[in-house]
């Protein structure tokens, strides 16, 4: 079952910050987070692993929630280039499929 | 570039017409993926393919045919489609025994069904 993500789209201005929801009915093992930009590859971002742990990334952080199965995905002073598609992708166990969530557009204007 | 190189790039096929799309990585990763991107759709997986061996084949017509002969090539072989198969697909490749590695994707390769 996929994950869900929230809100489906956001737009910001540049400076500005924005915070990306995952959220599973499942007990999860891994959460990572992509970036795709129009007619582009999806980029790794970063993955999480249960433990509730936080990790960065330049100015883009996540959490994970393991008792909530949700995942946060942050963004600060958020620059042009971070416009694109975020997808969550969410893991039951080690190795397991890796299930994407729909996405959320995110448009950074000057 | 990524690492994961697929080609070709764009294809127009007609539903009679038998192609392949092929999927390249040299990143030493030992599993590879297929993966169907529509619109406003999620990535929805389609096969796996661990050292070689098909491990999950994620209940796909069997009009998509999957190759991997070693563990930097990839193809998936297509005939007879659909107007509804017109999709980008995304080749990605990842270490399966590796803890806390993401998935490395390739450009994809939009196909379009006539």
């Amino acid at each position: 079952q996929q994950p869900v993500q929230s809100p489906q789209a956001v737009i910001l201005r540049e400076g500005e910050d924005a915070v990306i929801n995952c959220s599973s009915s499942k007990a999860l093992y891994s959460v990572h987070w992509y970036r795709q930009k129009h007619g582009e590859a999806p980029v790794f971002l970063m993955i999480l692993l249960k433990g509730g742990e936080q990790k960065g990334h330049e100015k883009i952080s996540a959490s994970f929630n393991e008792k909530k199965q949700q995942s946060s995905l942050y963004l600060t002073a958020s620059q042009l280039s971070y416009s694109g598609t975020y997808f969550c992708g969410t893991e039951v166990g080690s190795g397991s499929r890796l299930t994407f969530g729909e996405g959320t557009q995110l448009t950074v204007n000057p | 570039e990524t690492g994961v190189t697929q080609t070709p790039r764009h294809l127009v096929m007609g539903m009679t017409n038998k192609k392949s799309l092929k999927c390249e990585q040299h990143l030493g990763h030992n599993a590879m993926y297929w993966y169907k991107q529509s619109a406003k759709k999620p990535l929805e997986l389609m096969f796996v393919y661990s050292l070689e061996e098909r491990v999950e084949n994620n209940s796909v017509p069997s009009r998509f045919s999957p190759e991997c002969p070693n563990s930097s090539h990839l193809f998936l072989h297509l005939h007879t489609l659909q107007p509804e198969d017109s999709a980008l697909y995304l080749c990605a490749s990842s270490t399966r025994t590796g803890v806390g590695m993401g998935y490395t994707f390739g450009s994809g390769t939009r196909l379009t069904v006539v």
